[in-house]
Formats: structure tokens, C-alpha cells, sequence
């Protein structure tokens, strides 16, 4: 079965600075490997998603992610964080072999300093 | 299109009472997934129906909770009774039709923030 972790609970940054949000997965195979993300009081929206290929994957709002295999890691990564991106992120990891169940990690929450 | 609904946002419900959570899934999607997220556990997948047939249960935690797909634009989560420790946020998603999540995205309702008392 696969699972996922996300070492850090809470992140705090200053608006212009560099993010990086770790993400570390554990499955027998290559997985699929996403990154949501989720406002105050709102539902979770899908920033980025790997499926095979180039293993750096852009998303929206300025997100990207890399896929390394050596560190089964998938981290998030944005150059210039902004004040709304203060958020819940969460990876999420699906098994291809059971390709409909995707088990989702804790999160780490970010703030922001304007 | 308004998204995934849920209703109630928010429910606050004393322990042994019945609670029923809804969901109205985007048009035109075929499946359809409830988690639970808590502090402790963070998102759990709960059950997942794909064209209204229940595939996998395997996360409803105990006899308690059951969820029904009555048709493509409904479903429902029930726990019964409910206990303090069922208090959690609990989201529903829809998925169009496609290859599962290799194609597709899942796209989330807003959830009902649950307080068993």
C-alpha cells in the first residue's frame, strides 16, 4: 500500500520569498503523485499532478513540483510566494495499480508575511 | 456549473443522533468520493462510487457509517449513532469519466465541518 508524508506541519515565509514544501512517498512502483491545495473554509483545489515523463511539472499560480525517484520525493516549489498563497497543502499519492484510491499526506500549513 | 454542493457547511449534533450528510456532484461526473479530514488522521478516503455503485468501502471506519448513490446527482454519508470522535470535516468530490486519475481531476465540494457534543 502506498502512503505519504510531508515532514514539515507548518511553514511561515515573507511574501517575495522562495518556497519549497517537502513531500516524501513510499510506494513499491512508480506512483501518481499530485499536490493540492486548500483555502480557509474551502475545498481542496489540484495544483499539480505527475503521471510519468518529464519528472518537473508545472502547475497553476506559479507552482511546480519535481519527481525524484532516488529520494521518492515530490517537493513543491515556488520562486516568489505571494500573500495569497497562505494555504493547507497537501500530497497525495495513487497507486497504479489501484489507479481510483489516492491517499492524501497531513499537510503543511504556510503563512505568509506581508 | 456551481461545483460540488454539500449541506449542510456546518452540523453540530449531540452523541447517539443520527447525522446525514448530502452531496450533489458536478454534472456529468461518474464517480464520486467521500473523505474525512481530522487533525489526527488528516484526509481519509472514506468510499468511492463509480456510476453510483459503490467500488471500494474499505476506509468507512465502523458499521456506524453507511453512504448511499441513489443516482448520478446525489449522495448521502449517514452515521448512526454518532459518537464525539466522528467530529471532522468531511469532504465529497467528483471525477468525469476518464481513466481514473491518470486523466482526470477531482474536484472538491467545500465541505461539512461536523461537531458531535
Amino acid at each position: 500500500a502506498q502512503s505519504v508524508t510531508q515532514p514539515d506541519i507548518h511553514i511561515t515565509v515573507s511574501e517575495g520569498a522562495s518556497l519549497e514544501l517537502r513531500c516524501n512517498y513510499s510506494y513499491g512502483a512508480t506512483p501518481y503523485l499530485f499536490w493540492y491545495v486548500q483555502s480557509p473554509g474551502q475545498g481542496l483545489q489540484l495544483l499539480l499532478k505527475y503521471f510519468s515523463g518529464d519528472t518537473l511539472v508545472q502547475g497553476i499560480k506559479g507552482f511546480e513540483a519535481e519527481f525524484k525517484r532516488s529520494q521518492s520525493s515530490f517537493n513543491l516549489r515556488k520562486p516568489s510566494v505571494l500573500w495569497s498563497d497562505a494555504a493547507e497543502y497537501f500530497c497525495a499519492v495513487g497507486a497504479r495499480t489501484s489507479y481510483d484510491k489516492v491517499i492524501f499526506g497531513p499537510g503543511t500549513s504556510l503563512s505568509v508575511i506581508p | 456549473d456551481a461545483g460540488v454542493i454539500q449541506s449542510p457547511r456546518h452540523e453540530v449534533t449531540e452523541m447517539g443522533q443520527e447525522v446525514t450528510l448530502r452531496c450533489k456532484p458536478i454534472s456529468g461526473h461518474n464517480s464520486l468520493f467521500w473523505y474525512r479530514q481530522t487533525m489526527m488522521r488528516g484526509l481519509e478516503l472514506l468510499i468511492y462510487f463509480n456510476n453510483n455503485v459503490p467500488i471500494d468501502d474499505s476506509g468507512m471506519p465502523e458499521d456506524r457509517f453507511s453512504a448511499k448513490m441513489p443516482n448520478a446527482s446525489f449522495s448521502t454519508l449517514k452515521i448512526q449513532p454518532s459518537e464525539p470522535r466522528d467530529s471532522a470535516v468531511y469532504f465529497c468530490a467528483s471525477r468525469p469519466p476518464g481513466q481514473g486519475w491518470r486523466n482526470t481531476e477531482a474536484f472538491f465540494g467545500q465541505g461539512t465541518r461536523l461537531t458531535v457534543v
